[in-house]
């Protein structure tokens, strides 16, 4: 199994421009979710699902995106990319037992 | 609101020194407690359960209702444990079942 496969690695973009950050699960779990990694403020969870077709809101959402139309797949859209949107975003996925989520290696993103 | 504190941003210790790393929550209901590690730019890593009561990499961690604290202890620190510590609550309280997590704390080992 990959586990948890995030692209791109690292990313950098102008202000205003869009992109969608790629998650993808091979362990058919039910859960995923997208999260940020700022200094001093740890991880915030920005939007998740609980299974196909179904996506909510978590605690940061503005200016993101998301859609579930598979198990594996939950692709995080930047709509209009904005300084304050630099940040590590981290994509994770756990079973509805919760034996605690694996975690992707994570996308570098710089907005200028 | 439902919520995770760590009160220590950076926490240094010497090696062969015990280490505790704290960990308050505010939850109404039955908890689900977690650690996560992170090495220096890697992902975050599941380090125990509270509900499983394991021992990994010789750090324990007691859930304290009373206190609401599920503190992480090591009796001797290594320097291969510098990394940062997240603790993470999950609940059927929360909305989704999701997990919140602390602000995280920078263990430093010093050799």
């Amino acid at each position: 199994n990959a586990g948890v496969t995030q692209t791109p690695k690292f990313q950098v973009l102008k202000t205003g421009q869009s992109m969608t950050l790629q998650c993808a699960q091979d362990m058919n779990h039910e859960y995923m979710s997208w999260y940020r990694q700022d200094p001093g403020m740890g991880l915030r969870l920005i939007h998740y699902s609980v299974g196909a077709g179904i996506t909510d809101q978590g605690e940061v959402p503005n200016g993101y995106n998301v859609s579930r139309s598979t198990t594996e797949d939950f692709p995080l859209r930047l709509l209009s990319a904005a300084p304050s949107q630099t940040s590590v975003y981290f994509c994770a996925s756990r079973t509805t037992a919760n034996y605690g989520y694996t975690f992707g290696s994570g996308t570098r993103l710089t907005v200028v | 609101a439902q919520r995770v504190t760590q009160p220590e941003k950076l926490l240094s210790v010497f090696k062969g020194a015990p280490v505790e790393l704290k960990c308050n929550y505010s939850y109404s209901g039955s908890p689900e407690l977690f650690w996560y590690v992170q090495y220096s730019r890697q992902r975050l890593q599941l380090l125990l359960r509270h509900i499983s009561r394991e021992s990994i990499k010789g750090f324990t961690a007691d859930l304290n209702k009373g206190e609401t604290s599920f503190h992480l202890k090591k009796p001797f620190a290594q320097e291969e444990d510098s990394a940062m510590y997240y603790c993470a609550l999950s609940g059927r309280l929360l909305t989704g079942n999701q997990f919140y997590f602390g602000t995280g704390t920078s263990l430093t080992v010093i050799p």
